[in-house]
């Protein structure tokens, strides 16, 4: 089993230019999740989907797009880079517990700068 | 105020030491995941816990659901040991959607 994959692992963007981050899960896990982490932040929730065709926003989902068309896949879509994302991006995916909660495996992670 | 408050925010200790890093939180909570963060970047599962205790290897983690807490103990400590420790938690109703994070604990052990 990968896993968890992320592709590309760093990029560098000008702003205004728009990129996808990859993601796919070889776990068959229903649930997947974006996150970006900054210096000083705990992990940030992005968007999240609950099955292939679902997904919901997160805590800080203005300027990314995403869509679930497989159970295997999540890309994340930023759509005009600006110097604000600049950040490391975790996807993470996950399945949940009987006795309550959702076991989380994560990426490797992408760190992404914007001029 | 943060939801999940994590101390100390960083912590040296001496190889061998007996580690303790706490997790406050504010909400209701049907779940509780304490996590590492290698050196590297990479982020790994360490518990997942609903109530009372667990223990892997050296690790122990342990929660009080009344008093909105949880501890993860480190025996013996190793430098391999060293890395950021993160306390999430999943409110209440419980969904994915509803993981908190907290800032992490910054551990370093010195040979």
């Amino acid at each position: 089993n990968a896993g968890v994959t992320q592709t590309p692992k760093f990029q560098v963007l000008k702003t205004g230019q728009s990129m996808t981050l990859q993601c796919a899960q070889d776990m068959n896990h229903e649930y997947m999740s974006w996150y970006r982490q900054d210096p000083g932040m705990g992990l940030r929730l992005i968007h999240y989907s609950v099955g292939a065709g679902i997904t919901d926003q997160g805590e800080v989902p203005n300027g990314y797009n995403v869509s679930r068309s497989t159970t295997e896949d999540f890309p994340l879509r930023l759509l005009s880079a600006a110097p604000s994302q600049t950040s490391v991006y975790f996807c993470a995916s996950s399945y949940s517990r009987s006795r309550g909660g959702y076991e989380q495996y994560f990426g490797p992670g992408t760190r992404l700068t914007v001029t | 105020k943060n939801e999940v408050e994590q101390s100390p925010q960083n912590l040296t200790a001496q190889e061998g030491e007996f580690i303790t890093i706490n997790c406050s939180y504010s909400v209701g909570i049907s779940a509780l995941h304490w996590l590492q963060q290698h050196p590297g970047g990479g982020i790994v599962s360490l518990f997942m816990l609903s109530s009372g205790k667990k223990k892997h290897g050296r690790l122990i983690a342990t929660i009080n659901i009344q008093e909105k807490h949880s501890s993860l103990h480190i025996t013996a400590s190793h430098p391999r040991d060293s890395a950021v420790y993160i306390c999430a938690v999943f409110k209440i109703p419980g969904s994915q959607g509803n993981l908190i994070f907290g800032k992490g604990t910054k551990l370093s052990v010195k040979p």
